[in-house]
């Protein structure tokens, strides 16, 4: 079954405890991301992945880290994660980037819901 | 600065009846994609526009270019369209500014 899957999918955590989200898809997929969705602001990408070594920051990169080092997985990284980091947070992977083909589908993870106390 | 607005905030309405959801942006998108998150919180891609008019099933989404806005309309609602529904524009090629999306309630 094509997918893609986070864990932890809850978390409650300290601040300044170094956490690392995971996230993999089995699809073969070239483009990966992050985002968080907080109430009244929507969801905001984090991160992204156009393929393996190449990365870069989205709209809110403070305070997370990513690597990509094999295709298919794309971890997020909170090395000092502070309460303001308490949101929901989804991986997302696709063939390509957003806007490269028309019918790019977008496969979204379960999401991965943090809490830092 | 890259803006995405999204109209009514929260919709509810009777099973059967005919929804519309609005999507305004500015300048300089490249495409509008439509995602659905369920109530259990899980994200489904659902269109993404350049132009025209796409259908799927009973979801028909349309984008007007010169006005700058999208719709995403449900026919024959369903209590299972319940959900929050949102618009993203894509700015370039590869950054996306979403709404803040639209709760849509179905009462049977």
């Amino acid at each position: 079954e094509a997918q893609v899957t986070q864990n932890p999918r809850y978390l409650i955590t300290v601040t300044g405890k170094k956490l690392t989200v995971t996230c993999s898809q089995n699809m073969n997929h070239e483009y990966m991301s992050w985002y968080r969705q907080d109430p009244g602001l929507g969801l905001r990408q984090i991160y992204y992945s156009m393929n393996v070594e190449v990365t870069d920051k989205g709209d809110v990169p403070e305070g997370y880290k990513v690597s990509r080092k094999e295709k298919r997985n794309f971890p997020l990284i909170l090395e000092s994660p502070s309460p303001n980091q308490t949101s929901l947070y989804f991986c997302a992977s696709s063939f390509s980037s957003w806007g490269a083909f028309q019918d790019n589908e977008q496969f979204f993870g379960p999401g991965t819901r943090l809490t830092v106390l | 600065k890259n803006e995405v607005e999204q109209s009514p905030q929260n919709l509810t309405a009777q099973e059967g009846e005919f929804i519309t959801i609005n999507c305004s942006y500015s300048v300089g998108i490249s495409a509008l994609h439509w995602l659905q998150q369920h109530p259990g919180g899980g994200i489904v891609s659902l269109f993404m526009l350049s132009s025209g008019k796409k259908k799927h099933g009973r979801l028909i989404a349309t984008i007007n270019i010169q006005e700058k806005h999208s719709s995403l309309h449900i026919t024959a609602s369903h209590p299972r369209d319940s959900a929050v529904y949102i618009c993203a524009g894509l700015f370039g090629n590869e950054k996306l500014t979403f709404g803040t999306g639209t709760r849509l309630t179905i009462i049977p």
